[in-house]
């Protein structure tokens, strides 16, 4: 069955520095979105991409979909201690009718 | 916050009870996803209701089934529960299927002794 995967499970940066969660399917996907899930909280949508090679920016956060749909990335700059949280992609097939979450990446920000 | 309800908000059962939890979609919309989250892991898809009728499965055994309601809310029931069915259960509503975000509610947290 369709699988995706998330990099890396943690990262841990200083406020201030960049950071960059990628996601691989392991089938062709239809559109990709991104979710962000604070601890204790539930996932909330941050963003949907459909079209091959299509880059989307959202204040200091950049998304990616790669050419043959099977990858996406999310890259924020400057991180803050508000973007503390598990970042995960959803990868929809729509030929098997669901959504496919990866593990998430979990981002800490040191102050 | 994103107009989806569930309930409970927490759950303790023995293992072989039944569970029913609840969940009201946003309004205005016809579809809803269920997704089991287990601790440190990503929400897992149990199956998908639209217009009243089950539209996409995951992997779960039939002891996992569903509901919509005429008014799109849904129930998700787990018979004979075993001890690894314990984890974060979250309904997620959308306009339609495929193409739309997902609005999560807040889940609910079953645990299974």
């Amino acid at each position: 069955g369709q699988q995706v995967m998330q990099i890396p499970q943690y990262q841990h940066v200083q406020e201030g520095e960049d950071f960059t969660t990628y996601c691989n399917s392991s089938t062709t996907l239809s559109n990709i979105q991104w979710y962000k899930q604070r601890p204790g909280g539930h996932p909330v949508f941050l963003i949907q991409l459909v079209k091959s090679g299509e880059v989307k920016k959202q204040k200091r956060l950049t998304f990616q979909f790669g050419e043959a749909k099977k990858n996406s990335s999310l890259h924020i700059t400057a991180t803050q201690t508000t973007d503390v949280g598990t970042y995960f992609c959803a990868g929809l097939n729509t030929n098997a009718g669901k959504s496919t979450f990866g593990d998430g990446t979990t981002l800490t920000v040191k102050p | 916050e994103t107009g989806v309800t569930q309930s409970p908000t927490h759950l303790i059962k023995t293992r072989g009870q039944q569970v029913t939890l609840r969940c009201s979609s946003q309004s205005g919309h016809n579809t809803v996803s269920w997704y089991q989250q287990a601790l440190g892991q990503g929400p897992q898809f149990i199956f998908q209701y639209y217009r009243e009728e089950e539209n996409g499965r995951g992997n779960f055994p039939p002891r996992f089934s569903g509901l919509q309601f005429p008014n799109y809310s849904s129930e998700l029931n787990v018979n004979a529960l075993e001890l690894d069915d314990s984890a974060l259960y979250l309904c997620a509503s959308s306009q339609r299927t495929g193409y739309n975000e997902q609005f999560f509610g807040p889940g609910t947290r079953l645990t299974v002794l």
